[in-house]
């Protein structure tokens, strides 16, 4: 049972390039995540899943796209990086949920650098 | 949106000492408030959290406290020992149309326990 596994863990890109950030996880939720976390920001939301065949915006789209291929796979890509998103990024998932929050588990992360 | 402001910043206690973090949400809407651990170079780990219909939870050296009127949130770590040390963020929630839960952030707390 491996949870939510992330592929790269470490990726340098140029600026221009295009690449996409991989997101699996194993514990039958209905809803995934993707978060970006720079120093000193905390973790920001980029696009969420609320569950298969749904994505929606979060707090920092703009530069991103996602699909969510089935109900294990979320991916995130970035059609051309600029410096400014090196950052670490994460991927979650959560139940849905009777009524009720449920926590998000996150991955390792992918390290993320633009030159 | 959400809004979320987390005090202090850093935190530095002898080992033994308690550890106490603040944090404020903005959104009265907001109704889950999970806390989450994470150490150098590793995923953000749920180490605790409260829905907004209770105003305590212990879990062995670990509380949390809710005060909805004044929308404000507290860990507090007792006995503190080397392996708290640790960033520490709080987050609020709301449930999403649809499932799944929209996290925001506080920009952490690097707790440092001291011999």
């Amino acid at each position: 049972n491996a949870g939510v596994t992330q592929t790269p863990k470490f990726q340098v890109l140029k600026t221009g390039q295009s690449m996409t950030l991989q997101c699996a996880q194993d514990m039958n939720h209905n809803s995934m995540y993707w978060y970006r976390q720079d120093p000193g920001m905390g973790l920001r939301l980029i696009y969420y899943s609320a569950s298969e065949g749904t994505t929606d915006k979060g707090e920092v789209p703009n530069g991103y796209n996602v699909s969510r291929l089935n109900k294990r796979e979320f991916s995130l890509r970035l059609e051309s990086a600029a410096p400014s998103q090196t950052s670490v990024y994460f991927c979650a998932s959560s139940y849905r949920g009777q009524g009720l929050n449920q926590p998000q588990h996150f991955g390792d992360g992918t390290r993320l650098s633009i030159l | 949106g959400e809004n979320v402001e987390q005090h202090p910043s850093t935190l530095s206690v002898q080992e033994g000492d308690s550890a106490v973090i603040k944090c404020t949400y903005s959104d009265s809407a907001s109704n889950y408030f999970p806390w989450y651990k994470q150490e150098l170079g590793k995923r953000p780990q749920l180490i605790i959290d409260i829905r907004s219909n209770v105003g305590e939870k212990k879990d062995q050296r670990i509380a949390v406290t809710l005060n909805k009127t004044a929308k404000h949130f507290s860990l507090h770590i007792t006995e503190t020992q080397p392996e708290d040390s640790a960033v520490y963020f709080c987050a609020a929630s709301r449930r999403l149309t649809g499932g799944g839960n929209k996290l925001t952030f506080g920009t952490g707390t690097q707790l440092k326990v001291e011999l």
